[in-house]
């Protein structure tokens, strides 16, 4: 069975551009959550989808967004791109939510400059 | 709220010995735990989960952990660490009764060297 595939691995964007990045789940998992991983602030959570549906959104400012689609693949966009956004973006898939554990991608390393 | 703390910053122990990564939790409701391990420029691999039952709990590559209600504390080992187990390693908890939904609240992360 196929892991949780995120694209692009690499990005390097400019202040004040946008960016998406796509997670595909494993599949028939349905639930989705986004992680930041920053060697200051570590892992946090950025929001969860489940059924098409943003079950949970972390504390970050507006200019990030996501949607999951109806085969359970899910995008993220930053807006208005910051120095501070660098970071390893990790998408994690689960079978469903509560005690089942997540299984992560490989991340997208997203640099700004 | 919830909360993970990951006291040490790094643990060194030698190859063969036994190893601990000490984690404590902080959740209003009762917890999921887990612990995830990542090697260098790749994800989160998981190791092992506490939901309910046994408070030892054994997962993959040889790694145990042991949750103590009382003391709120989920602490990884192994009896006997191998080289390849040199990482970073990363409590997670997740409260069932939380109104945050199902979003995993992370430690800061064990880096664990494993000298030959």
């Amino acid at each position: 069975k196929a892991g949780v595939t995120q694209t692009p691995r690499y990005l390097i964007k400019t202040r004040g551009q946008q960016v998406t990045l796509s997670c595909s789940p494993i599949s028939g998992h349905r639930s989705v959550s986004w992680y930041q991983q920053t060697p200051g602030q570590g892992l946090q959570f950025l929001f969860e989808y489940f059924s098409e549906t943003q079950r949970n959104k972390g504390n970050f400012p507006g200019r990030f967004s996501g949607r999951q689609f109806s085969n359970s693949r899910s995008e993220m966009n930053v807006s208005t791109l910051e120095l501070g956004d660098s970071a390893l973006y990790l998408c994690a898939s689960s079978l469903d939510r509560g005690n089942t554990e997540a299984f992560f991608g490989q991340g997208t390393r997203l640099t700004v400059v | 709220a919830q909360s993970v703390a990951q006291p040490e910053d790094q643990v060194n122990v030698a190859e063969g010995n036994p190893l601990t990564v000490k984690c404590t939790y902080s959740v209003s409701g009762n917890p999921y735990l887990f612990w995830y391990v990542q090697y260098p420029n790749r994800g989160l691999q998981f190791l092992l989960k506490y939901i309910t039952g046994d408070n030892l709990v054994k997962g993959s590559y040889g790694f145990e952990a042991e949750f103590n209600k009382s003391q709120t504390s989920f602490h990884l080992k192994k009896p006997s660490a191998l080289v390849s187990d040199s990482a970073l390693y990363f409590c997670a908890v997740r409260d069932r009764g939380s109104n945050s939904g199902y979003a995993l609240n992370f430690g800061k992360g064990t880096s664990l060297l494993v000298t030959p």
